[in-house]
């Protein structure tokens, strides 16, 4: 069981834009820790796409975007492409467990 | 280029000891912390805890404390995840990262991931 809950899964065809939540309590992103998201494609090594919350590393398309609010985040992806297909992971930290980082249980986005 | 070079893939029996690395190259090794990060197979990423190979202070999760040993040679750039006595449940990919940001917050840098087998 995850600290930070998102949903299994979420399919979209290409072109629309799709949308995955991370939500936490008052001891994560609520506390308030900011919010990070990582995309893992199909065997590869995660990679960091979302940091502090809402901005962008240098080489993430600007298809991508992230927000907090309250004990929640969201990633939004919009413009989907197919090689967008991947599992996402959110990650923050909590303070009922001694600070520790703490990831989402992930998504998988599926390009219809 | 800057990398985190990962050793390979490991084939071992319960009860083995196993050292895994985790070399570090085109930036400062010692100007950041170095964390692992647990995936079994079919899993999500799981958080072990994170070490700084300036003076080998290190942070554990609770969820791994007193199971797995970090440590790190600076003269070397190269991180260790160690193990004792291996388990069956100790079969996952093994990944190191770079913590970067302002406050060390993220893991902007990740290794290839090494795959761990433990089986009888």
């Amino acid at each position: 069981q995850s600290v930070l809950t998102q949903p299994p899964s979420v399919s979209g065809a290409p072109g629309q834009r799709v949308t995955i939540s991370c939500t936490g309590s008052s001891s994560n992103i609520g506390a308030p820790y900011d919010v990070y998201w990582y995309q893992q494609l199909p065997g590869t090594a995660p990679k960091l796409l979302i940091y502090d919350n809402s901005n962008r590393p240098s080489g993430v398309p600007d298809r991508f975007s992230g927000s907090k609010s309250g004990t929640s985040a969201s990633l939004a992806i919009t413009g989907l492409q197919a090689e967008d297909e991947a599992d996402y992971y959110c990650q923050s930290y909590d303070s009922s467990l001694s600070g520790s980082m703490v990831f989402g249980g992930g998504t998988k986005l599926t390009v219809l | 280029e800057v990398q985190l070079v990962q050793s390979g893939a490991e084939v071992k029996k319960p009860g083995e000891s196993l050292r895994i690395s985790c070399k570090g190259s085109g930036y400062r090794f010692t100007n950041y912390w170095i964390s692992w990060v647990r995936q079994m197979p079919g899993k999500g990423l799981e958080w072990m805890g994170k070490m700084d190979p300036s003076d080998s202070y290190t942070n554990y999760s609770p969820s791994f404390q007193g199971h797995v040993t970090f440590s790190a040679d600076k003269s070397i750039s190269t991180a260790f995840l160690q193990w004792s006595s291996l388990k069956a449940s100790d079969t996952a990919m093994y990944y190191c990262a770079r913590l970067g940001g302002n406050y060390g917050s993220y893991l902007d840098l990740w290794g290839r991931g090494t795959l761990v087998t433990v089986s009888s």
